[in-house]
């Protein structure tokens, strides 16, 4: 299995744009994780969703975040409008029954 | 919710020591205790865990210790070497409606001194 997959790796974008981060999951696996990592808050979870439906949104940090899961091999993340106090990594994880959680590689997101 | 405590923050130890890195938990009913690896500017990658009916397990230099009664947990690394040189991150896994996700801990930086 390639692991979980996420896209871009790598974004920079102006303050003001729409970043759509994408993820998917690893086959099989029934739960997905939205995660943002940063040097003063760690890694704070996001969102979660379970067989497709969010099940806890309750760390989105406010109404620009929005998290969608339309079938159970694609998620995304968007941000509208972006924050330069949304630059962080946001990293995409998913889980077996055995509750195992692996990590995507994450995307690196910048807004100047 | 769960709440995952984690000491210390930084931690240096000259190669060949072993380190050790402790994490308490507040929800009894946790069941899953996983520790994370992050290299740097990498993604946090599970190097071994621990399930609540079990005290200890142990994988090469890596061991793992669980105390259900006291909620806490610890890593313990032998033989350090420069390659161990991380972030590493315990978590914790809660129960009631929750339970399908972790709570992690904030994180130990081990530098390992050559």
């Amino acid at each position: 299995d390639a692991g979980v997959i996420q896209s871009p790796r790598h974004e920079v974008t102006e303050m003001g744009q729409e970043v759509t981060l994408r993820c998917k999951p690893i086959s099989g696996h029934n739960s997905l994780f939205w995660y943002r990592q940063t040097m003063m808050r760690g890694l704070e979870l996001l969102i979660y969703f379970n067989n497709n439906v969010p099940i806890d949104d309750s760390g989105m940090p406010e109404d620009r975040f929005s998290a969608k899961m339309p079938n159970a091999s694609f998620s995304t993340l968007k941000i509208q409008p972006s924050e330069p106090r949304d630059s962080a990594v946001y990293f995409c994880a998913s889980n077996s029954l055995r509750n195992t959680i692996y990590f995507g590689e994450g995307s690196w997101l910048t807004v100047v | 919710g769960e709440n995952v405590e984690q000491h210390p923050s930084t931690l240096s130890v000259q190669e060949g020591d072993s380190a050790v890195i402790k994490c308490t938990y507040s929800d009894s009913a946790s069941n899953y205790f996983p520790w994370y690896k992050q290299e740097l500017g990498k993604r946090p990658q599970l190097i071994i865990d621990i399930r609540s009916n079990v005290g200890e397990k142990k994988d090469q230099r890596i061991a793992v210790t669980l105390n259900k009664t006291a909620k806490h947990f610890s890593l313990h690394i032998t033989e350090t070497q420069p390659e161990d040189s991380a972030v590493y991150f315990c978590a914790a896994k809660g129960s009631g409606a929750g339970s399908y996700q972790l709570t992690f801990g904030k994180g130990t930086k081990l530098s390992v001194i050559p």
